[in-house]
């Protein structure tokens, strides 16, 4: 069964720490993708990756990093933790023309008190 | 830029049939999704249609494309409990690789 696994399902984190999220997809995929999802706000896109050492930004990228070191392995990086940065992220990853859609790992709850 | 609408609520009967629509602005979509996420999940992709059909039906689900007037719907039939949801409309745009997604919409099945 093809996979997007992330490592934490929830965590607690306090303000001004670094918080590492990390993503692998077993499926040999060449891109991948992190995304915040908050109530009423839907989706948003804060980085992406169409290949190793690649990155871009997405929608809503401040006070967020990324890295892609390898082509199975996709971090988030919140430099400095605030509580604005309290939400689910989404980790997903897909073919290189994306034809056939997104596969989304379960999610990570990050609470930062 | 892209641009993709969905309702945020829909509430049916168990047995009925749930119609989940969604309109989107860029006209060179190749593929359009639609995704199911239940509660404290990640997003599962549950079907997709290229941009040159009108229509593919997957079992329960029917999905109809319109593409003059940029719709897209999801027609649920026999909507069970475990239907309810939040369903989202992607589209694959002309950035290779990156879709646009709606905002989602719940789907509250009563029994």
């Amino acid at each position: 069964d093809v996979k997007v696994t992330q490592s934490s399902r929830y965590l607690v984190k306090r303000t001004g720490e670094k918080v590492f999220l990390e993503c692998v997809q077993d499926m040999d995929h060449e891109n991948m993708f992190w995304y915040r999802q908050d109530p009423g706000l839907g989706l948003r896109l804060i980085y992406f990756s169409y290949d190793v050492k690649m990155k871009e930004k997405g929608d809503i990228p401040e006070g967020y990093s990324v890295s892609r070191e390898k082509k199975e392995r996709f971090s988030l990086i919140l430099e400095s933790a605030s509580t604005n940065q309290t939400s689910m992220y989404l980790c997903a990853s897909s073919r290189d023309t994306a034809n056939y859609g997104y596969t989304f790992g379960s999610g990570t709850r990050l609470t930062v008190v | 830029g892209e641009d993709v609408e969905q309702s945020l609520f829909l509430s049916v009967r168990e047995g009925d049939s749930s119609v989940i629509n969604c309109t989107y602005t860029d006209s060179s979509s190749t593929y359009l999704y639609w995704y199911k996420q239940e509660p404290g999940a990640g997003l599962q992709l549950l079907t997709y249609i290229f941009s040159n059909m009108d229509m593919k039906q997957d079992q329960r689900l029917t999905v109809l494309l319109n593409k003059k007037d940029k719709h897209l719907s999801l027609r649920i039939a026999d909507t069970q409990t475990g239907d309810s949801a939040i369903y989202f409309c992607a589209e694959k745009g002309t950035n290779a690789g990156k879709s646009t997604f709606g905002d989602g919409t719940t789907l509250t099945v009563k029994p």
